[in-house]
């Protein structure tokens, strides 16, 4: 079981471009979740996904900011025009049908504009 | 929708003590607490949990304490040891969700 895997690990972007972050879940796992986490701060919840939908999203800024998950392959968190305050480490977590059974992070995509 | 609360925000001990680290929640619907452990560099993982149906968990040197009436719980860490240093989360959630406390760095000094 390879667990939820994160590419690419490290990124950076100019100031404009887009970032492309991916997460594949664990096997079995159908939900998906994005968080982003500032140097020294908590894990600030962006957006709750399963296959196809998009179930909350109100952690996520409305503009620049999208996320999908669609019904084949990973899920992409999407940044347009990134600026410097994008630059984080963004993780995402997934979990079977009941986070019970499990709720496993990823080991992060740390972005960096410049 | 729930709120969970952690403190201390920091805690430093010395090699050997103990370390405990609380937490409240908000929503009496919240039937899952599991604490996750980020090393530096690293995606946080999930070191242990507890449902409410249990009042108190135990796994070597870790347990986790739940009292759902005052809906609060919390980590207990004994003989602590430098690689226990880490930031430490605590979350409550039911169903599909979980809503994470803010973090505890704890410093095991040696």
């Amino acid at each position: 079981n390879a667990g939820v895997m994160q590419n690419p690990r490290h990124l950076v972007r100019r100031r404009g471009q887009e970032a492309r972050l991916r997460c594949s879940p664990m096997k079995g796992h159908s939900h998906v979740y994005w968080y982003r986490q500032l140097p020294e701060e908590g894990l600030k919840f962006m957006v709750y996904l399963q296959k196809e939908n998009i179930i909350d999203e109100s952690g996520m800024p409305k503009e620049r900011f999208s996320a999908e998950f669609p019904k084949e392959g990973p899920s992409i968190l999407r940044i347009q025009q990134v600026v410097r305050g994008d630059s984080a480490a963004y993780f995402c977590a997934s979990s079977p049908w009941d986070i019970d059974y499990g709720y496993t992070f990823g080991s992060g995509t740390r972005l960096t504009v410049v | 929708g729930e709120n969970v609360e952690q403190h201390p925000s920091t805690l430093s001990v010395q090699e050997g003590d103990s370390a405990v680290i609380k937490c409240t929640y908000s929503d009496s619907a919240s039937n899952y607490f599991p604490w996750y452990k980020q090393e530096l560099g690293k995606g946080p993982q999930l070191i242990i949990d507890i449902r409410s149906n249990v009042g108190e968990k135990k796994d070597q040197r870790i347990a986790v304490t739940l009292n759902k009436t005052a809906k609060h719980f919390s980590l207990h860490i004994t003989e602590t040891q430098p690689e226990d240093s880490a930031v430490y989360f605590c979350a409550a959630g039911a169903g599909n969700m979980l809503t994470f406390g803010g973090g505890t760095r704890l410093m095991v000094k040696p």
